[in-house]
């Protein structure tokens, strides 16, 4: 079956700073992806997403990097604010059906 | 409505009880998806809704687990004698568009608590 991880389950990072979350999936033929993130308490909201015929895609302080290589996408913040702490996932849509497979996710704490 | 909602937000029940958890789509949203997150995980795909078809309930863990959406509005979440492994906090997701590749707009979930 299909697998989404993340490499680090935790992730601090300085008020300004820019971060970094990574993420790892298994099936080479997954054709779209999203970062979402979750607040305590909260459903997951999303961030960004992307599709396997690009490689990269910004928002509003957030890119999303793709490499289909090596099943790698990440998720860059830049200048990390403290209201940015919160669980991240990434989610990908398998090859068939409509599941959308999430990794654990990586907790960001940003210090003030 | 300005969002997904769902309810009751908390839920305690016995072992062997049934429940029945229901979700508010946004107005007007095709796609409607069940997920189940346990503590610490990420979310993980349940069944999904196009309007009232059901068009993959692959995820439903075991036939103690039904949904519905009748009208293709509000969904139902039912579990028959739960056990305590059902205990999780179960989302609801809506979708603008008729199928699964759309932007997902999450409702606060329901935590389950099954004693």
């Amino acid at each position: 079956g299909e697998s989404v991880g993340l490499h680090l389950p935790t992730l601090s990072v300085q008020e300004g700073d820019n971060s970094i979350i990574n993420c790892a999936y298994s099936n080479s033929a997954s054709d779209y992806f999203i970062w979402y993130k979750q607040e305590s308490g909260k459903g997951p909201q999303f961030i960004i997403d992307i599709r396997s015929n690009m490689d990269k895609r910004q928002g509003q302080r957030v890119t999303v990097l793709l490499n289909k290589t090596v099943k790698h996408l990440s998720l860059q913040i830049a200048a990390t604010q403290p209201g940015d702490s919160a669980v991240y996932f990434c989610a990908e849509k398998g090859s068939t059906g409509n599941q959308f497979y999430f990794g654990t996710g990586t907790s960001l704490t940003v210090i003030p | 409505g300005a969002g997904v909602s769902q309810s009751p937000r908390y839920k305690v029940a016995k072992r062997g009880q049934d429940v029945a958890l229901r979700c508010d789509p946004i107005s007007g949203h095709v796609s409607l998806f069940w997920y189940q997150q346990a503590l610490g995980q990420g979310p993980e795909f349940l069944t999904y809704f196009q309007n009232e078809a059901q068009l993959d309930k692959s995820g439903l863990p075991s036939d103690r687990f039904f949904a519905e959406r009748p009208e293709g509005s509000v969904s139902t979440l039912k579990i028959q004698r739960t056990q305590q492994e059902d205990s999780a906090v179960y989302l609801c997701a809506s979708s603008l568009v008729g199928w699964a590749g759309g932007e997902q707009f999450f409702g606060p979930g329901t935590r389950l608590t099954v004693l």
